[in-house]
């Protein structure tokens, strides 16, 4: 199994609701990555998770709050979200730095 | 300020055209460099992971070099659906953070 899964595909919400995307993977990769992705520019790294422990934040604002449960999942809660929040969330895992295996992203959408 | 730089932005070809995309990079002590595929709406493809200069990587009509300065990534009579944007990203080391360049989208008519 060399897929990394997402859910949903697609999110629309306000901006008072609570949300979550997940991310789940099956290789035993030790590294899961949140990145954020706007139109027409590369990726943008938001959190590292590394054995199961957040190691890199990239100063994203606290309405965006990573969760680890277990080396397989990778949640990323969301709250009071601002419309230039707007965009594809990719979620990622690794066993080699760099070599990045990539969901194929949630589409939020904050109204 | 570390940097990657892709160039062009973008690039049509014909089926058959063979062309050459380029990545340059100002990555103070490059440990890796990296290419990967995504077409619109997903997430983006691993290809080839390069970590010395003169290294070499190929796959199907793709082959990715390295010199000390810049990566290409060499197309070799492209088909449409090698149509996408490539990405290329370095690595200097200390923690797991990748450096991106802005991409190339590459058109491949038939």
């Amino acid at each position: 199994d060399t897929e990394v899964t997402q859910t949903p595909k697609h999110l629309v919400m306000g901006m008072t609701n609570k949300k979550s995307l997940k991310c789940e993977q099956h290789m035993g990769h030790r590294a899961m990555y949140w990145y954020k992705q706007k139109a027409k520019k590369p990726p943008e790294l938001m959190f590292v998770y590394s054995y199961e422990k957040l190691s890199i934040n990239e100063s994203v604002p606290s309405r965006f709050s990573p969760e680890c449960p277990n080396s397989s999942l990778l949640n990323l809660h969301l709250h009071a979200l601002q419309p230039e929040d707007s965009a594809l969330y990719l979620c990622a895992s690794s066993q080699l730095v760099g070599e990045l295996f990539f969901g194929e992203g949630s589409r939020l959408t904050v109204l | 300020e570390d940097q990657v730089t892709q160039s062009p932005e973008a690039l049509r070809l014909q089926e058959g055209e063979s062309s050459s995309l380029n990545c340059s990079y100002t990555v103070s002590g490059l440990r890796g460099l990296f290419w990967y595929r995504q077409d619109p709406g997903k997430g983006p493809e691993f290809l080839f992971t390069l970590y010395s200069a003169g290294e070499e990587k190929e796959k199907e009509r793709l082959k990715a070099t390295l010199t000390k300065k810049e990566s290409f990534l060499h197309i070799t009579a492209p088909k449409p659906e090698d149509s996408a944007t490539y990405l290329c990203a370095g690595y200097q080391g200390g923690s797991e953070k990748l450096v991106f360049g802005k991409g190339t989208k590459l058109t491949v008519n038939p």
